[in-house]
């Protein structure tokens, strides 16, 4: 097991158009995050799986995302009608839930929206 | 809500010189705080917990409940320190925020020889 894993690592597309990034967690990592960082700020919150659960949105988390995680492994998260406002790094990280030893991060994939 | 603050976003000292990287945090139960250190082009990683108690690379960091604080410290600082710097809150056990991060703003360190 190399980690977490994020694929694209960039993707620059044109506004409009939609994407989709992958996350593949620590295969014994029951929950798996989605986070986005903009220039100068913190990882914000967008989404969080337990399992194939998806437990918790943020209010950041517009109609035009959406995120999945179909068989508890790895995740998905799609941008329809992405706006130039969407370019950050989106980042993924598992953790196993039943204590908290920290998230383990992926490498992050960067959006440009041109 | 919860909400971690880190005051300062650039820090700047001389190796050898004790660093400190503040961190305040608002949550009304008992969290857990950490440390995150995001290295020059590599990813987000954890440095330490406050749970464990442990000094990870020389760095210690205290929960003050009193002063809602996770100072982090270390008293000789090296080049290598330099980095960004992420302190962040989890929810307490049973609660609906247990496991899921928040993070502050982050510190930029940077140690000159």
């Amino acid at each position: 097991d190399t980690g977490v894993s994020q694929d694209p690592r960039h993707k620059i597309t044109k506004r409009g158009q939609n994407v989709t990034f992958r996350c593949d967690p620590i295969s014994e990592h029951n929950r798996l995050y989605w986070y986005r960082q903009t220039l100068g700020q913190g990882p914000e919150f967008l989404t969080y799986f337990q399992n194939e659960a998806q437990l918790e949105k943020s209010r950041l988390l517009s109609d035009r995302f959406s995120a999945e995680r179909p068989k508890g492994s790895f995740s998905t998260l799609e941008i329809q009608r992405t706006e130039q406002g969407d370019s950050a790094m989106y980042l993924c990280a598992s953790s196993p839930w039943t204590s908290n030893y920290g998230y383990t991060f992926g490498s992050g994939t960067r959006l440009t929206v041109v | 809500a919860q909400r971690v603050t880190q005051p300062e976003k650039l820090l700047s000292v001389f190796k050898g010189a004790p660093v400190e990287l503040k961190c305040n945090y608002s949550y009304s139960g008992s969290p857990e705080l950490f440390w995150y250190v995001q290295y020059s082009r590599q990813r987000l990683q954890l440095l330490l917990r406050h749970i464990s108690r442990e000094s990870i690379k020389g760095f210690t960091a205290d929960l003050n409940k009193g002063e809602t604080s996770f100072h982090l410290k270390k008293p000789f600082a090296q080049e290598e320190d330099s980095a960004m710097y992420y302190c962040a809150l989890s929810g307490d056990a049973g609660g609906t925020s247990y496991g899921k991060l928040t993070f502050g703003q982050g510190t930029i360190l940077t140690v000159h020889p």
